[in-house]
């Protein structure tokens, strides 16, 4: 089945930094979305991007489906963006919309 | 705007039991997916109806079923519970298959 690697697993960053995760797939989507999931556990919806490019304030997402792979964009970091950000995609064997979610990005903003 | 909405939040449960998990979708999404992630884990893909038929099966124990109803509410029936089946239950919908999937806030099930 598809593979979908994030990178890197973890991020420790000074509120105010820049940052980028990155999401590896090793075959065609359908689908891309990008979750974070905050510390009690919600899974909040980012970005549904399969491709191209989007932006919502200070987050922006890219997705190159021909070259398999997406990139989160967060930028001016503030400590409510700690948490786990998954990237999930939709193999594009699939018609029914399940999501196989990569390992995620922990991240850690410190004050 | 309306959510997905799960109930119950969190459940105790002993081994051996049985649990049942609902789903209410946003309303009009006609497609419901059930995921379990475990601790430290990313959620895994359990199950999905559209139109009230099962349209999707992954690694979902022989011991757990589910069924759409007609109102398009989901339910997840687990039994002979054990306690590697403490996990985090989430449920997601969407408007038709495929396209943007919102998840609930999950049920906690710790089984002791």
């Amino acid at each position: 089945g598809i593979q979908v690697e994030q990178s890197p697993p973890d991020l420790i960053l000074q509120e105010g930094a820049n940052s980028t995760l990155r999401c590896n797939f090793s075959d065609s989507v359908n689908n891309l979305q990008w979750f974070h999931q905050n510390p009690w556990g919600q899974l909040i919806n980012l970005f549904y991007i399969p491709s191209g490019t989007k932006q919502n304030g200070r987050l922006s997402a890219t997705t190159v489906a021909t070259e398999r792979y997406s990139l989160l964009y967060i930028s001016s970091s503030q400590t409510t963006d700690s948490g786990v950000y998954f990237c999930a995609v939709e193999p594009g064997s699939s018609n029914t919309g399940k999501l196989i979610f990569g390992q995620g990005t922990t991240l850690q903003v410190k004050p | 705007a309306a959510g997905v909405i799960q109930s119950p939040r969190h459940l105790i449960k002993e081994k051996r039991e049985t649990a049942t998990l609902k789903c209410y979708p946003i309303p009009r999404h006609d497609t419901v997916y059930w995921y379990q992630q475990g601790p430290g884990q990313d959620p895994q893909f359990l199950i999905s109806f559209y139109e009230k038929m099962q349209s999707d099966k992954g690694s979902i124990p022989d011991r757990f079923s589910a069924q759409q109803f007609s109102d398009y509410h989901s339910e997840l029936n687990m039994s002979s519970l054990e306690l590697g089946d403490s996990a985090l239950y989430f449920c997601a919908s969407s408007f038709y298959r495929g396209t943007e999937a919102f998840f609930g806030q999950g049920t906690r099930l710790t089984v002791v």
